[in-house]
């Protein structure tokens, strides 16, 4: 089954401590990002990546890393979160970057900063 | 720079009503638009996409035409069921945009019985 997975679902954690969510797609994707979701603001964008080894910020990257080793895997890292970090975290990934082909999307993680 | 801008929920609907959610955008080139749905505990799913002016996006009852005049994208149905209960998000993506979605702030609907 074709699907985009990211670990943990939920997580409470404090301020500072460093934590990383995992994402994986089975579909062979060139291009993944990463979003987080907060009420009254929709999606918006945090990173993203066009293939193996190639990030680049989105419209939120302030306080996240990433990164591309692998086609199938982009982690999101947060060095030292903030309780402005709290919220709901999508990843994506699509065929390619260029062809406004639809994203594929995980189920979500919850992450709270206390 | 790209905007979406959908109505205000939560919407509250009688099972075989009719639905609007209205959707437009603003945005420099051409972009694709798409509508996604999100069910409670879950991730977004694609409903429906148009990738050009006057195309029409439809799935599972729902559709949406691409209104380039009007730089709108409204989705409908004709009668919807309470296991339509869900989010809904307008979303576009410019061509040559690095595939990202501008997404609205999503509307939420409630179909009773």
């Amino acid at each position: 089954e074709a699907q985009v997975t990211q670990n943990p679902r939920y997580l409470i954690t404090v301020t500072g401590k460093k934590l990383t969510v995992t994402c994986s797609q089975n579909m062979n994707h060139e291009y993944m990002s990463w979003y987080r979701q907060d009420p009254g603001l929709g999606l918006r964008q945090i990173y993203y990546s066009m293939n193996v080894e190639v990030t680049d910020k989105g419209d939120v990257p302030e306080g996240y890393k990433v990164s591309r080793k692998e086609k199938r895997n982009f982690p999101l890292i947060l060095e030292s979160p903030s309780p402005n970090q709290t919220s709901l975290y999508f990843c994506a990934s699509s065929f390619d970057g260029y062809s406004n082909q639809p994203q594929h999307f995980g189920d979500g993680t919850r992450l709270s900063i206390l | 720079g790209d905007s979406v801008t959908q109505m205000e929920g939560p919407v509250t609907l009688s099972e075989e009503a009719f639905l609007t959610i209205n959707c437009t955008y603003t945005a420099t080139g051409y972009p694709s638009l798409f509508w996604y749905v999100q069910y409670p505990g879950e991730g977004l799913q694609l409903l429906l996409k148009a990738t050009k002016a006057d195309d029409k996006g439809s799935n599972k009852g729902f559709e949406a035409t691409y209104r380039k005049e009007t730089t709108s994208f409204h989705l409908e149905k004709g009668s919807v069921q309470v296991s339509d209960s869900a989010v809904y998000f307008c979303a576009l993506s410019e061509t040559g945009g690095g595939n990202k979605l501008t997404f609205g702030t999503g509307t939420q609907l409630k179909v009773e019985l």
